[in-house]
């Protein structure tokens, strides 16, 4: 079965670190395009970072310097390590695939997401 | 990165037909995607490249493409399409955006 299933979300402190990770089964997540995806409280949905199947990796102005995608092939796993944390990156953090890059631009593939919650 | 916006709210009876509206500057030059999203769950997509529907994705959902704006059309509206929807494109930059979401309620 083709599916994504992301943990390591929690309670941290604004300024503090989390390591995100999202393992996939059933494709292999380094001949795909992996995103992040996150959605605040009540809010809609935000594209975080992106990881191209050739390693290349993208930023949404609202992490950029702060957040960094990886992805670990011997272990078919996607990262997020989030770093200086703040109360307005709380959100459900989804992983997704994008299956067709530039060709395509969508997510086909979504994990069933985790809660990172930033607050003293 | 550009911005597409959508109507925050649609309402519907139940058999009539419901038409979300999405703009955006890069529209003509980039595919749109649909995704539904009901409460407590991650988003499923219900059209790809503004008008292809996805495998298992029912007949009543279509949409279309024109200009600056694409539509998400769904005919027949039941109760169970009672959701949030989102559009999304993509742009030649490595980037991501989502529409700003519209909540369709069934009457």
């Amino acid at each position: 079965e083709v599916q994504l299933v992301e943990s390591g979300g929690g309670l941290i402190q604004p300024g503090g670190s989390l390591r995100l990770s999202c393992a996939a089964s059933g494709f292999i997540v380094s001949s795909n395009y992996m995103s992040w995806v996150r959605q605040a409280p009540g809010k809609g949905l935000e594209w975080v970072s992106v990881i191209y199947s050739g390693g290349s990796t993208y930023y949404a102005d609202s992490v950029k310097g702060r957040f960094t995608i990886s992805r670990d092939n011997s272990k078919n796993t996607l990262y997020l390590q989030m770093n200086s944390l703040r109360a307005e990156d709380t959100a459900v953090y989804y992983c997704a695939r994008d299956p067709g890059g530039h060709d395509f631009g969508a997510f086909d593939i979504w994990g069933q997401g985790t809660m990172v919650t930033v607050s003293s | 990165s550009y911005e597409l916006t959508q109507p925050p709210s649609v309402s519907v009876s139940p058999g009539q037909t419901a038409r979300i509206i999405c703009s955006g500057d890069a529209l003509p030059k980039q595919y749109a995607h649909w995704y539904q999203q009901k409460p407590g769950q991650a988003p499923v997509a219900v059209i790809y490249k503004d008008s292809e529907r996805p495998s298992g994705i029912s007949e009543r959902f279509s949409g279309s493409s024109s200009g600056t704006t694409v539509t998400l059309t769904i005919s027949g509206v039941q109760a169970e399409d009672e959701a949030d929807y989102y559009c999304q494109s993509a742009d030649n930059n490595g980037t991501y955006v989502f529409g700003t979401g519209t909540k369709v309620t069934v009457l």
